[in-house]
């Protein structure tokens, strides 16, 4: 089954403890994006990545890194996490195409508490 | 990217066609525009993609008048499964924007029984 695996779901952490959110895909996908929603300010892309080893900045970048060593894996990390990066994050990936449609596939979401 | 413009929020009854249009006055050549849908606390999930005309599939139709300037989702005879936010994007199908996908503040439909 097709399919974008984020881990973990859920995770209250405290400010400055680093963690790192996985994305896994299954597609052999090119592009992997990640995003936040927030109450009030939608879907806003973190950063996105075209294929291995080539990544670039989103919207909102400032407070996340990320690296993609591999095709299916697309970590993002939080170095010293702020109340402010409470969120809930979606993984993403997708491919080009021709001919077929080009739709993204998106993880079933990480609720993050940064108390 | 082609920035888009859909009403913040609709309300329809369980049974009824709900149509949602979304302007993209400047979309180019090669884009193709992409609906999604969103669940409360869930990822965005894929329903309807098209470049001109008419698509269909067995849950939704997208009309694309011969301009492209705008584009109606219609959701036929909608559910209360069906209330969710609705997204209109438009990109570049080919290389799909890089993976850079632009969202919206969507559309909110509410089916009411």
């Amino acid at each position: 089954e097709a399919q974008v695996t984020q881990n973990p779901r859920y995770l209250i952490t405290v400010t400055g403890k680093k963690l790192t959110v996985t994305c896994s895909q299954n597609m052999n996908h090119e592009y992997m994006s990640w995003y936040r929603q927030d109450p009030g300010l939608g879907l806003r892309q973190i950063y996105y990545s075209m294929n291995v080893e080539v990544t670039d900045k989103g919207d909102v970048p400032e407070g996340y890194k990320v690296s993609r060593k591999e095709k299916r894996n697309f970590p993002l990390i939080l170095e010293s996490p702020s109340p402010n990066q409470t969120s809930l994050y979606f993984c993403a990936s997708s491919a080009p195409g021709q001919g077929k449609n080009t739709e993204a596939f998106f993880g079933q979401g990480t609720r993050l508490t940064v108390v | 990217l082609a920035k888009t413009t859909q009403p913040i929020s609709m309300d329809s009854y369980e049974g009824q066609e709900v149509n949602i249009t979304c302007s993209h006055n400047n979309i180019a050549t090669n884009d193709y525009i992409t609906w999604y849908q969103q669940f409360p606390s869930q990822g965005p999930r894929f329903i309807i993609q098209g470049y001109k005309t008419k698509v269909t599939n067995e849950v939704a139709s997208l009309f694309i008048p011969a301009d492209r300037k705008s584009s109606t989702l219609s959701l036929p005879r909608v559910s209360l499964s069906d209330t969710a936010v609705y997204y209109c994007l438009v990109g570049d199908k080919i290389y799909n924007q890089g993976g850079k996908l632009i969202f919206g503040q969507g559309t909110e439909l509410s089916v009411k029984p």
